[in-house]
C-alpha cells in the first residue's frame, strides 16, 4: 500500500542555518505530494505542494521537489527562522482515486536563536 | 473563509463512557475527513464522505467509530463504549471536491479526547 517515511527528529539548528527534512514515499502511478506544517498550539496547514514529477513546490522559502526516480520530496530552506519551529509533515494522496492523505509520522524542527 | 471547526476543543471521559464530537467544514467543500492523531505520529485516516455519502472506512474505525454527514454540511463523530486507547486528538478537515483533485484538505484544530 501507500506510504511515506520522514527523517526522525528532532532536528535542532541554528537561526540562518541550510534545512533539510528527508521524505520518501511508496506508491504506485505518480501521487500528488505534500508538505504539511503544525505549529505549537495551532492545526495543520498546508507548506507546499507538488502534483507531478519534477515539479517543484515552494512556499515562505521553504521548497521541495517531486522526485520520481528517487520517489522522495525533502524538503529544504536556506536560512530558518526561530518561527519556524514547528512539526513538519510529508504526505501523498495516491492515484487510486481516493481522496484522503496518507502522513509521514512529522519530523519536529527545533531553532534556536 | 472561517476555517473548519471542531467542537469541543477537549473532552474527557470515562471508559465506557459514549463520546460525540462535531466538525463543520469549510462551507463550499464538499469533502470532509476524519483522523486520528496520537503523540509523536502523523494524522492516520479514519473516513471520508463527499457530501453525505460515506465513501470510505480505514481498518482502523472499528464498530465502535460512527461518523455521519446527514445533509452534506456538518459532520459527527461518536465513540461508544471508549476505551483507553482510544484518547488521541480527532482531526476534521475539508477540501474542494468534483474536478479538484489536487485541492488540499484544510484542518481544523481538533477535538482532544482523554479517557479516563
Amino acid at each position: 500500500g501507500n506510504s511515506v517515511t520522514q527523517m526522525e527528529g528532532p532536528v535542532t539548528l541554528s537561526e540562518e542555518a541550510f534545512l533539510t527534512i528527508n521524505c520518501t514515499y511508496t506508491a504506485t502511478g505518480y501521487p500528488s505530494l505534500f508538505w504539511y506544517v503544525q505549529y505549537p498550539g495551532e492545526g495543520l496547514q498546508l507548506l507546499l505542494k507538488a502534483t507531478k514529477a519534477d515539479d517543484k513546490g515552494s512556499n515562505k522559502g521553504f521548497e521541495a521537489t517531486y522526485r520520481k526516480e528517487t520517489t522522495s520530496f525533502h524538503l529544504e530552506k536556506g536560512s530558518v527562522q526561530v518561527s519556524d519551529s514547528a512539526v513538519y509533515f510529508c504526505a501523498l494522496r495516491g492515484m487510486d482515486s481516493s481522496y484522503k492523505l496518507i502522513f509521514g509520522s512529522g519530523t519536529r524542527l527545533l531553532v534556536r536563536p | 473563509d472561517t476555517g473548519v471547526s471542531q467542537n469541543p476543543r477537549h473532552k474527557i471521559t470515562k471508559r465506557g463512557q459514549n463520546v460525540t464530537f462535531r466538525c463543520d467544514p469549510i462551507s463550499e467543500h464538499n469533502r470532509l475527513y476524519w483522523y486520528r492523531q496520537t503523540l509523536g505520529q502523523g494524522p492516520e485516516f479514519l473516513t471520508y464522505f463527499q457530501n453525505e455519502a460515506q465513501l470510505e472506512k480505514s481498518r482502523l474505525l472499528s464498530d465502535r467509530f460512527s461518523a455521519e454527514r446527514p445533509k452534506g454540511s456538518f459532520s459527527t463523530l461518536e465513540i461508544q463504549r471508549t476505551e483507553q486507547g482510544d484518547s488521541a486528538m480527532y482531526l476534521c478537515a475539508s477540501s474542494l471536491g468534483t474536478g479538484n483533485f489536487n485541492s488540499p484538505l484544510h484542518f481544523g484544530n481538533g477535538t482532544r479526547l482523554t479517557v479516563t
